[in-house]
C-alpha cells in the first residue's frame, strides 16, 4: 500500500534561516504529490504540488521537486519567516481506490523572531 | 469562489444528543469528502461522496451518517457520539476522484463531546 513518512518535529528555526522538511514515499506507479500547510485553528490549505517525475511545485517562496529515483518530495524554503510557523503535511494520491491521499504523519515548524 | 464553507465552527453535545455538521461547496467539484482530525495527528478519511454517492466508507461508526443532497452540499449527522469522537471534523472537495486533482479543505467544525 502506499506510506509517506516526513521528519518528525518540531522543527525550529530563527526567522531568514533556510528550511528543509524531508518526505518520502511508497506506492505503486505514477503518484501526484502534495505539500498542505495547517495554521493554528485551521483547516488544511495546498501548499504546493507536482504530478509528475521531475515537476518542481512552488508557492509563496516555498518549493519541492517530485524525485522518482530517490521517491522523495522535500520542501524548500530560502528564508522563513514567523508567520511560516505552522504544521506542514505531506501527502499522495494514486494507485487507489478513488485516488484518495495519503499523508504523512506531520511536522510542526517554529520560526522565532 | 474557492472555498469549502463548514458550520458550525465550534460544537459542545452530549452523549445522547443529535447534531449535525454542515458543509457546502460552489466550485463544481464532484468529489466530497469527510475527515477526522485529532490533535497532533494527519486526517484521517472518514467518507467519500462521488457525484452524490457514497463511495468510501472508512469502516466509521454508525453513530456518523452522512449525507449528500446536492452536488454543492454535504451533511455528517451525529448521534449517540462517545467522548472520544472529540476531534476537528474537516470537509473537503475535489474536482473529480481523479488523481492530480488536489483537494479543497473547510476550517473545519471543532467537536467535543462531553
Amino acid at each position: 500500500g502506499n506510506s509517506v513518512t516526513q521528519m518528525e518535529g518540531p522543527v525550529t528555526l530563527s526567522e531568514e534561516a533556510f528550511l528543509t522538511i524531508n518526505c518520502t514515499y511508497t506506492a505503486t506507479g505514477y503518484p501526484s504529490l502534495f505539500w498542505y500547510v495547517q495554521y493554528p485553528g485551521e483547516g488544511l490549505q495546498l501548499l504546493l504540488k507536482a504530478t509528475k517525475a521531475d515537476d518542481k511545485g512552488s508557492n509563496k517562496g516555498f518549493e519541492a521537486t517530485y524525485r522518482k529515483e530517490t521517491t522523495s518530495f522535500h520542501l524548500e524554503k530560502g528564508s522563513v519567516q514567523v508567520s511560516d510557523s505552522a504544521v506542514y503535511f505531506c501527502a499522495l494520491s494514486g494507485d487507489n481506490a478513488g485516488n484518495m491521499l495519503t499523508f504523512g504523519g506531520g511536522t510542526r515548524l517554529m520560526v522565532k523572531p | 469562489d474557492t472555498e469549502v464553507t463548514q458550520t458550525p465552527k465550534h460544537l459542545v453535545m452530549g452523549m445522547t444528543n443529535k447534531k449535525s455538521l454542515k458543509c457546502e461547496q460552489h466550485m463544481g467539484h464532484r468529489a466530497m469528502y469527510w475527515y477526522k482530525q485529532k490533535a497532533k495527528k494527519p486526517p484521517e478519511l472518514m467518507f467519500v461522496y462521488s457525484y452524490e454517492k457514497l463511495s468510501i466508507n472508512e469502516s466509521v461508526p454508525s453513530r456518523f451518517s452522512p449525507e449528500c443532497p446536492n452536488s454543492s452540499l454535504l451533511n455528517l449527522h451525529l448521534h449517540a457520539l462517545q467522548p472520544e469522537d472529540s476531534a476537528l471534523y474537516l470537509c473537503a472537495s475535489r474536482l473529480t476522484t481523479g488523481r492530480t486533482g488536489e483537494l479543497f479543505f473547510g476550517e473545519g467544525s471543532r467537536l467535543t463531546v462531553l
